[in-house]
């Protein structure tokens, strides 16, 4: 079974630019959730979905949406980008939402800002 | 707010040693504790998970010790092995939803 693709696996944007980074989940799994990896502040939550709604969402600013599709599929946007977006985000499936299933991460996006 | 804290930040080990990793958590509305093993260019990876109904739980050389009291649990490797050498997270979550909490990683590095 194929594992968590995320696409594209590295890009560069300049300050103010936005970006859309995709992320194809484990066949047969419904829950997508996304986190941002920096050296300083480590691996934090962005928001998580399950059959195309938000569930979850971490504490970060409004320029940072997401989506899911019918097929699972997920893509998360970053708007008006700053230096400091600059990080790994990684998607993470799992087959169900809630009662702490297993989350299964891809190889994330790297991105920079310049 | 960090609500999950671990330490130490890096750690060296001799080949057949044994590899411990901290982690204390503040929300005790948490009900999972997962660790992920992460290797460069790569996602984390699960390693282990525990529930707190248990104080202990072992996979091979991997080892989660959990003290519901004192709001810790700790990773034990035994017989560390170089291809062991990678970062270490401790994370923690709730029942409802998938969101984890991290805690701020270890580099471990296991020397031949």
């Amino acid at each position: 079974k194929a594992g968590v693709t995320q696409t594209p696996r590295y890009l560069i944007k300049t300050r103010g630019q936005q970006v859309t980074l995709s992320c194809s989940p484990i066949s047969g799994h419904r829950s997508v959730s996304w986190y941002q990896q920096t050296p300083g502040q480590g691996l934090q939550f962005l928001f998580e979905y399950f059959s195309e709604t938000q569930r979850n969402k971490g504490n970060f600013p409004g320029r940072f949406s997401g989506r899911q599709f019918s097929n699972s599929r997920s893509e998360m946007n970053v708007s008006t980008l700053e230096l400091g977006d600059s990080a790994l985000y990684l998607c993470a499936s799992s087959l169900l939402s809630g009662d702490t299933d297993t989350q299964y991460f891809g190889p994330g996006t790297r991105l920079t800002v310049l | 707010q960090q609500q999950v804290k671990q330490s130490p930040q890096s750690l060296i080990v001799q080949k057949g040693g044994i590899s411990i990793i901290n982690c204390a958590y503040e929300n005790t509305a948490f009900d999972y504790f997962p660790w992920y093993q992460q290797f460069p260019g790569k996602g984390p990876a699960l390693l282990i998970a525990i529930r707190p109904d248990v104080s202990e739980k072992k996979e091979g050389r991997f080892t989660i010790s959990f003290n519901k009291s004192a709001k810790q649990f700790s990773l034990h490797i035994m017989d560390s092995q170089p291809g062991d050498s990678a970062t270490y997270f401790c994370a923690a979550s709730r029942r409802a939803g998938n969101m984890l909490t991290f805690g701020g990683g270890t580099r471990l590095m296991v020397k031949p």
